[in-house]
């Protein structure tokens, strides 16, 4: 089925490690992004993109780095993992312009860093 | 740049009643606005969204909204709770077709038999 699809559905970190939440849709969706749901704060922009090579920042993307290197696939890494960043990852697609559009979310990727 | 303000993180109401869930924006521009819902362990499914065209909008599940420009407002309403109506609400506002999705705080809905 079309869709975004997020992997791995749950991870657990030592502080320190490094990984990479993957997130891939086949829909030709140019935009792309990344959230992090934490309690009471709703779910905040880290990283989006418009299209292959086209990255920029959202609201809290300290910690995390992307890059787009294909209409497909936009993954999220984090190089230190920190105790703070155990939160719930949703990555979300779109078609850029279309008036009839809609925004495509993964189902998620729980993260927990010890 | 774009920000959106859920009143009340917590809104509680009998079966029956009405359910008001209420969301102000802020966008330079006319923005587009969404309300999605979260039920518990699961992810987003989008209610309803307003895209410039009728400001009354009608959603899935007998919930609808109303953008007010003048109240910078997009309320969520339904005439009638249900108990499976309880999970959290999230409205959410871009400034352009497709682009950077900006969401509010949330606001977890109770229904009580």
């Amino acid at each position: 089925n079309a869709g975004v699809t997020q992997t791995p559905k749950f991870q657990v970190l030592k502080t320190g490690q490094s990984m990479t939440l993957q997130c891939a849709q086949d829909m030709n969706h140019e935009y792309m992004s990344w959230y992090r749901q934490d309690p009471g704060m709703g779910l905040r922009l880290i990283h989006y993109s418009v299209g292959a090579g086209i990255t920029d920042q959202g609201e809290v993307p300290n910690g995390y780095n992307v890059s787009r290197s294909t209409t497909e696939d936009f993954p999220l890494r984090l190089l230190s993992a920190a105790p703070s960043q155990t939160s719930v990852y949703f990555c979300a697609s779109s078609q850029l312009g279309r008036r009839s559009y809609g925004y495509t979310f993964g189902s998620g990727t729980r993260l927990t860093v010890v | 740049a774009q920000s959106v303000t859920q009143l009340g993180s917590h809104v509680s109401v009998s079966e029956g009643a009405l359910v008001l869930l209420r969301c102000n924006y802020s966008s330079s521009v006319p923005p587009y606005l969404f309300w999605y819902v979260q039920y518990p362990n699961q992810g987003l499914q989008l209610l309803l969204k307003y895209t410039s065209a009728a400001t009354l909008v009608k959603g899935i599940n007998g919930f609808e909204a109303e953008f007010k420009k003048s109240e910078t407002s997009f309320h969520l309403t339904k005439p009638s709770a249900h108990m499976s109506d309880a999970a959290e609400y999230f409205c959410a506002v871009s400034d352009s077709q497709g682009g950077k999705l900006i969401f509010g705080q949330g606001t977890e809905l109770s229904v009580k038999p």
